[in-house]
């Protein structure tokens, strides 16, 4: 049983608008969550994390949003640039448990 | 931020050998190491969590015997896939997390497994 689901496979977004990326989990006790990135042939790379303790986390052009009560967090990223096209991966858990991944979506950027 | 390696990052292998991957934190000492699996368009299955020092915990469906886990040290974990078959051949990923209290992990760049 999945505890962590990316229902969108795939995205595609024109250059300059809005990416968003959601996520959604089914253990209330997570207090830990986390977006990655991963190109083709590469492992994932660590792009922003948020705590239970706070609603929204902002870094540069990405900023994920939790809300709890629906179990939900989202990424966005503004303004979307061709760079950004990769399989981006949420992935939630408890504190010094392990984390549980989503199947990923894959972001297009069109240029 | 903190590097992980991984070692090789492709290997070829013949049904029957035994293939091993190495997962080094580079400027950090990893005192739990994770290994995962992905299959083509599906997500990072945890495989096994090694602490430096003692006996890794696998996942259910895990065979330990088949997937060996060493975590000697605390910037060095290896995985070693004995008795490799075709439906080992996968992309395999380390991760590692610090002394530091932090709870990202950093994963390595992966090793792509090719068991003929």
């Amino acid at each position: 049983d999945q505890q962590v689901k990316q229902n969108s496979p795939s995205l595609s977004v024109q250059e300059g608008r809005i990416s968003i990326l959601n996520c959604d989990y089914t253990n209330s006790m997570f207090d830990y969550f986390l977006w990655y990135k991963k190109y083709p042939a590469e492992g994932p790379t660590f792009l922003i994390s948020i705590s239970s303790i706070k609603d929204k986390n902002e870094d540069g052009r990405f900023t994920v949003f939790l809300n709890k009560s629906a179990k939900h967090l989202s990424l966005h990223i503004v303004p979307s640039q061709p760079g950004d096209s990769a399989v981006y991966f949420c992935a939630a858990g408890r504190t010094g448990n392990q984390f549980y991944f989503g199947t990923g979506t894959s972001l297009t950027v069109i240029p | 931020g903190a590097v992980v390696s991984q070692h090789p990052s492709w290997v070829i292998c013949k049904s029957g050998t035994s293939v091993k991957i190495e997962c080094r934190s580079l400027d950090f000492q990893a005192t739990t190491m994770f290994w995962y699996r992905q299959f083509p368009k599906q997500s990072l299955m945890l495989m096994a969590t090694s602490n430096e020092g003692s006996k890794a915990t696998y996942e259910q469906g895990v065979e330990k015997d088949k997937f060996l886990i060493n975590h000697a040290s605390l910037t060095l974990s290896t995985l070693t896939v004995t008795s490799a078959h075709p439906e080992d051949s996968s992309f395999y990923i380390c991760s590692a997390t610090g002394t530091g209290g932090g709870y990202e992990q950093y994963f390595g760049p992966g090793t792509r497994l090719t068991v003929t």
